[in-house]
């Protein structure tokens, strides 16, 4: 399978705890983005790396979340202290693009978060 | 962020074409009008992209108003399989950040 994966699929949190998802996005993108999802509504852009380097964070991304992708392979999404407006489909997306050129997102299935 | 309007819900009887529209009336010259779908429990999938001309691929074609302030997507013979949200969204950069709406929920009657 050469997609966009995502794990865990599903996650169950209690309000106050960390939670970790992880991306590995196609293997040759340099691209990788994160979205948060929540329902009725499109995705929101979270944050975006270009290689290992993270280039841009939305407002949405508060302290308690922070995002890595070591060795610009695969990547994750933390979130600390989670609260129940956090529960969400968080959404990742990997596209290969030299500078200034389009190229397609391509989307994993997504990691929905329920905090209790 | 240029932004895009687009109905909330559409309805296509299936196999008849489907013109899904589109404004954006606040487009820039450099951006490019993106179309993904997202079926239900998947994450969104790219279906087509254009700048200024009419673009078609093999699923679908994408009508561009000359002035830029608006476009069509044309699903050619919708299929039950074709139900979906469909987006329509601008770049902002090339870095490709984009911004979704709420879409259009494409409804497909058989």
């Amino acid at each position: 399978d050469t997609g966009v994966s995502q794990n865990p699929r599903h996650k169950i949190t209690k309000r106050g705890q960390n939670v970790t998802f992880r991306c590995d996005p196609i293997s040759e993108h340099n691209r990788l983005y994160w979205y948060r999802q929540t329902l009725g509504q499109g995705p929101e852009f979270l944050t975006y790396f270009q290689n290992e380097a993270q280039l841009e964070k939305s407002r949405l991304l508060s302290d308690r979340f922070s995002a890595e992708r070591p060795k610009g392979s695969f990547s994750t999404l933390e979130i600390q202290r989670t609260e129940q407006g956090d529960s969400a489909m968080y959404l990742c997306a990997s596209s290969l693009a030299p500078s200034g050129a389009y190229n397609e997102q391509f989307f994993g299935p997504g990691t929905r978060l329920t905090v209790l | 962020d240029a932004k895009t309007t687009q109905p909330n819900s559409m309805e296509s009887n299936e196999e008849e074409p489907v013109h899904l529209p589109c404004n954006h009336s606040t487009i820039s010259g450099t951006d490019y009008i993106h179309w993904y779908r997202q079926l239900p429990s998947q994450g969104p999938e790219y279906v087509i992209h254009g700048l200024t001309s009419n673009v078609n691929n093999r699923m679908a074609s994408l009508a561009i108003a000359e002035d830029r302030k608006s476009s069509t997507l044309i699903l050619h013979r919708a299929t039950l399989r074709d139900a979906a949200v469909y987006y329509c969204i601008l770049d902002s950069g090339g870095y490709q950040k984009v911004t979704f709406g709420i879409g259009t929920k494409l409804q497909v009657i058989p």
